[in-house]
């Protein structure tokens, strides 16, 4: 049982540049999570998924378009990558998205991309 | 605005000591409270998650309190450990419709030996 696992851990890339980051999870989630974390700010949710074939915007989607390929998969990709997209990603899953749900949130560990 | 926000920003303690860590939260209308811990590097782990209706957690040496009328919680941490050193994030959910969790900047603990 892998839990959530992240593709790459580690990229740089230059600007302009596209990239697809990769996320998948082995505990049957309905929901998963793409998110991103800077020096000094908590984590922006940038897209979740709340169930295999849905997918909505978070509170910093532009520049960044997902896809749930599967139950258990859920890639992020930034079609013209800018430096201001540099950040550490994070993609997490959990039972359900329901409003107020106690359902706990399993997170990858992480993806750490550079944009020169 | 829903917010939370998480003080002291960083803490250094000595090992074996305990330590309190405060979140404040203006979350409307309020689901539950969670707490994370993040180590170096890694993702972050759930500690904890508290309803309205419960005023203390315990997951070994992590206790969470929680007044929903203060809008008010704390994360104490007992007996600390060099491994005890990472950020702790306090998270809010909120009843409505898709993901509705605000994050909290979080609390940087450093325990030295």
């Amino acid at each position: 049982n892998a839990g959530v696992t992240q593709t790459p851990k580690f990229q740089v890339l230059k600007t302009g540049q596209s990239m697809t980051l990769q996320c998948a999870q082995d505990m049957n989630h309905n929901s998963m999570y793409w998110y991103r974390q800077d020096p000094g700010m908590g984590l922006r949710l940038i897209y979740y998924s709340a169930s295999e074939g849905t997918t909505d915007k978070g509170e910093v989607p532009n520049g960044y378009n997902v896809s749930r390929l599967n139950k258990r998969e859920f890639s992020l990709r930034l079609e013209s990558a800018a430096p201001s997209q540099t950040s550490v990603y994070f993609c997490a899953s959990s039972g359900s998205i329901a409003g107020g749900s106690t359902d706990t949130q399993y997170f990858g560990p992480g993806t750490r991309l550079t944009v020169l | 605005k829903n917010q939370v926000e998480q003080s002291p920003q960083s803490l250094i303690i000595l090992e074996g000591k305990n330590c309190t860590l405060q979140c404040n939260y203006t979350v409307s209308p309020f689901s539950n409270l969670r707490w994370y811990k993040q180590d170096t590097g890694r993702g972050p782990v759930s500690l904890t998650i508290m309803t309205f209706s419960e005023n203390t957690k315990s997951n070994g040496r992590y206790t969470a309190t929680l007044d929903a009328d203060t809008k008010q919680s704390s994360l104490h941490i007992t007996a600390s450990q060099l491994s005890d050193s990472a950020s702790y994030i306090c998270v809010v959910s909120a009843y409505q419709a898709g993901t509705a969790l605000i994050f909290g900047k979080g609390t940087t603990l450093s325990v030295s030996s």
